[in-house]
Order: structure tokens, then C-alpha cells, then sequence
């Protein structure tokens, strides 16, 4: 069965540090994978989405990038984080045939002091 | 006009009833329909995915889709203090590589 992994769990960050989180999947190949970024009462906010190495599209201007070096890995970056980038960040994957549904791991909650 | 309207609720129920939670959307071109349940500090868990109108049970959960009123539902039978969460409604168009639109979630407590 296909399992997804992110790390840290919670991270708290002084305001101008750089940023990495990490998402992995196993159980499957060639996953389309997605960030998300959840604030409260604002609903699951699209960051960036890939369909396969190296392939990356954003969905908003922002002071984060995404990187794919890996089929099944998914890494969320900043280089100078901002307050504004607190929040609960989701990443998720779903099979490429048609019609499949995302999943979704639990998530790192990001602090910015 | 957003393009997924969900209640936020909160609803606080009792333990047992029925649950109703619905959602609008205004894209004719939604073709797929799914519910998440979220635990407070976890990921979204996926309950049920549809992609025609009709109802789809799966236990105690029937999700309902009308796409004529463009309105989808999930109801909860006999509810348990374990259904508390958010529930959050999701779409997606075809050909949108599964990229999916939220609803901003509706927040349930179940009262023992």
C-alpha cells in the first residue's frame, strides 16, 4: 500500500532563516505530487504541484519554491522566511491514471517567531 | 462568487443523529467530487469520491451529488463523538492534472 511521509512534524524558525521540508511516498511510481498550504478559517491554499522530476508549477507568487530531485520525493523551500509564511503546510500525492483522488500526509506546522 | 462554498459551521450534534453537510460550487465543469475528514493537527483523510450525480454510501457515510443544482452533500448516520472534525468538500475538472478546489471546511462536534 502507498504510504507519504513529511518531516518535521512542527518546526519554529526565526524570521529570515532559510526553510526545507520534506515529503516522501512509497508504494507507488511517477506520483503527481502537490504542496498545500492551510491557514485557519482560509481553507487549503495550492502552493506548487509536479507530474514528474524536475517538473514544477506554481500556483502563487510567493516567497517559497519547490523542488523535485526525486520520483517520489517533494521538498518545500524559502531562503529568508517571512511572518507571513506561518501556517500548516500539507503535501499530497495521487496516482497519474485519470480520476484518482489526492492523499494527503499530516502535515508540518510552521512557526515564525 | 467563490467558485466552493462550504458552511463553517461549527455544528454541534448529538451523539446519534444524522449529519447533514453540504456544499455549492459554481463551475459547471466539476467532474469530481470528494470529502475529507480532518482531525485537528493531521492531514486531510479522503472519505469519498464521487465523479457522477447520484448517492455513494460507504457505512455510516452517503455522499450525494446533484450536478443540475451544482450542490453536493455528505450525511452522517448515527453519528459518534469519533466523527468530530472538519469535514472539507474538494472538486476537480477533468484535464486539471487532479489539482482540486477546497471548500474552507465545516467544523463537527458530536456531543456524548
Amino acid at each position: 500500500s502507498q504510504t507519504i511521509h513529511q518531516w518535521p512534524a512542527t518546526l519554529v524558525q526565526p524570521v529570515g532563516s532559510p526553510l526545507s521540508l520534506e515529503c516522501t511516498v512509497e508504494g507507488t511510481s511517477n506520483p503527481n505530487l502537490y504542496w498545500y498550504r492551510q491557514a485557519a478559517g482560509r481553507g487549503l491554499q495550492l502552493l506548487f504541484y509536479s507530474v514528474g522530476i524536475g517538473q514544477i508549477s506554481s500556483e502563487v507568487p510567493q516567497n517559497l519554491s519547490a523542488s523535485r530531485p526525486q520520483d517520489r520525493q517533494f521538498i518545500l523551500s524559502s531562503k529568508k522566511l517571512l511572518l507571513s509564511d506561518s501556517g500548516f503546510y500539507l503535501c499530497a500525492w495521487r496516482g497519474t491514471a485519470s480520476n484518482q483522488p489526492q492523499h494527503f500526509g499530516d502535515g508540518t506546522r510552521l512557526s515564525i517567531l | 462568487q467563490k467558485e466552493v462554498e462550504q458552511d463553517p459551521g461549527p455544528l454541534s450534534v448529538p451523539e446519534g443523529a444524522i449529519v447533514s453537510l453540504n456544499c455549492t460550487y459554481s463551475n459547471s465543469a466539476f467532474q469530481y467530487f470528494m470529502w475529507y475528514r480532518q482531525y485537528s493537527r493531521k492531514g486531510p483523510e479522503l472519505l469519498m469520491y464521487t465523479y457522477s450525480s447520484g448517492n455513494k454510501e460507504d457505512g455510516r457515510f452517503t455522499a450525494q451529488v446533484d450536478k443540475s443544482s451544482k450542490y453536493i452533500s455528505l450525511f452522517i448516520r448515527d453519528s459518534q463523538p469519533s466523527d468530530s472534525a472538519t469535514y472539507l468538500c474538494a472538486m476537480s475538472r477533468i484535464g486539471s492534472q487532479g489539482n482540486l478546489i477546497f471548500g474552507k471546511g465545516t467544523k463537527l462536534s458530536v456531543k456524548p
